[in-house]
């Protein structure tokens, strides 16, 4: 069955970076977009970009440009998103979240979210 | 940029029919998607292309999407259905969310 597994909690501090994975299996992981979206505490869904794990293509919003880098490698079925220069207002669970086709489909199956914490 | 906006709450009595509504420009146009998410829970796909159940989804979910609007239709609403509503669409290669919608089944 198609699982989608991310990597655990995390405390940075301001100024720090933070790797999230997210460990694909039950299907072609280079068949999907993969999506991360975030969620600060008690609010709603921010999407941040996907990735193409098939070309490494790459599609980020625009808040996001310049601050976070989404890769994969295929070798292993995982998705990476690093988010840098993190300020206490990136505070938020990370989703990874498997795109049901590309460009234009919904996205059918979610990671169980990574909290991040960012404090001094 | 493109906006969707949603009604911050809805409320609905159990077995009554529940709409949650999801304004954009031309969002007609496009394919609407909606998701549940319960409180300590990942987003679940609950309509994709403004009205397909993805299987395992409850008949009593439905969609439609005309015009500037979408809605999410809950036929029969129970306690169980009781979370934040989502909709989702796309804006050329972007995906844009909408604030959320709390639905309360009291």
């Amino acid at each position: 069955q198609v699982q989608v597994v991310q990597s655990g909690a995390e405390v940075k501090k301001p100024g720090a970076s933070v790797k999230v994975s997210c460990k694909a299996s039950g299907y072609t992981f280079t068949g999907y977009y993969m999506h991360w979206v975030r969620q600060a505490p008690g609010q709603g869904l921010e999407w941040m970009g996907w990735i193409n794990p098939n070309t490494g293509g790459t599609k980020y919003a625009q808040k996001f440009q310049g601050w976070v880098t989404m890769t994969r490698d295929t070798s292993i079925s995982t998705a990476y998103m690093e988010l840098s220069r993190l300020k206490s207002d990136d505070t938020a669970v990370y989703y990874c979240a498997r795109g049901q086709g590309s460009i234009g489909a919904p996205c059918d199956y979610w990671g169980q979210g990574t909290l991040v914490t960012v404090s001094s | 940029s493109y906006e969707l906006t949603q009604p911050p709450s809805v409320s609905v009595s159990p077995g009554q029919t529940a709409s949650i509504t999801c304004s954009g420009d031309k969002l007609g146009d496009k394919y609407a998607c909606w998701y549940q998410q319960k409180p300590g829970q990942s987003p679940v796909l609950v309509i994709y292309e403004d009205n397909r159940r993805p299987s395992g989804i409850p008949e009593r979910f439905s969609g439609s999407n005309s015009g500037n609007t979408a809605t999410l239709i809950i036929s029969g609403t129970q306690a169980m259905d009781e979370a934040d509503y989502y909709c989702q669409a796309w804006d050329t290669s972007t995906v844009i969310f909408g604030g959320g919608t709390n639905l309360t089944v009291l």
